[in-house]
């Protein structure tokens, strides 16, 4: 395994409420990224970062901020879910920015906004 | 934008068959291709990747190729075992200078493989 944890694994909760959802990693790799996988839709980036205090927007950014204080940690905020948000996030972390290098995933986190 | 198009969406085979999975891309300018499988309740894992100044490459019972000039790449696994039914997605990045290129994926192939 990459050494990567999400947290929490499970998650249900109602529209309007703020979630953060939590990436560890244990590997000090200076690149990690959000994911959301939909029915239909594979996997499609959020947010990445490129080191502490250094984020950028993907390809689905709306209703999603990120924040990462700590190389290990990177953080995932609905700020006021919806229930389109009602996914499966994964975070994934890649040893440099190159797109030649591979990125590894974690195992995700359910989220379901009722 | 790039975008990538994975075919078929469901593939069922016997085993000890052969299975492909193919995909294309847009973007004349993508340079990495890597394949992933993902198994239920887990997340992706990286099973092979190929980069654009190589045409084919082989890891034991996997092997991707790829077709710079039609833009497409596939993921052909031999001797299939129960054990690689899963979802496999591939996916289409390129070398911005320097600068993060982010993996475009396909929309996945249910792979079933029946004893």
């Amino acid at each position: 395994d990459a050494g990567i944890t999400q947290s929490p694994r499970h998650k249900v909760t109602e529209t309007g409420t703020p979630v953060t959802l939590r990436c560890h990693q244990t590997e000090n790799h200076r690149y990690m990224y959000w994911y959301r996988q939909d029915p239909g839709h594979g996997l499609r980036l959020i947010h990445y970062s490129y080191g502490v205090k250094d984020t950028d927007k993907g390809e689905v950014s709306d209703g999603y901020s990120v924040s990462r204080s700590k190389t290990e940690d990177f953080l995932l905020t609905l700020e006021s879910a919806t229930s389109s948000q009602t996914s499966v996030y994964f975070c994934a972390i890649s040893r440099t920015g190159d797109p030649n290098q591979p990125q590894h995933f974690g195992d995700g986190t359910r989220l379901s906004i009722l | 934008g790039e975008n990538v198009e994975q075919h078929p969406s469901t593939l069922s085979v016997q085993e000890g068959d052969s299975a492909v999975i193919k995909c294309t891309y847009s973007d004349s300018a993508s340079n990495y291709f890597p394949w992933y499988k993902q198994e239920l309740g887990k997340g992706p894992q990286l099973i092979i990747d190929i980069r654009s100044n190589v045409g084919e490459k082989k890891d034991q019972r996997i092997a991707v190729t790829l077709n710079k000039t039609a833009k497409h790449f596939s993921l052909h696994i031999t001797e299939t075992q129960p054990e690689d039914s899963a979802v496999y997605f591939c996916a289409a990045s390129r070398d911005y200078g320097g600068s993060q290129g982010n993996l475009i994926f396909g929309k996945g192939t249910k792979l079933s493989v029946k004893p």
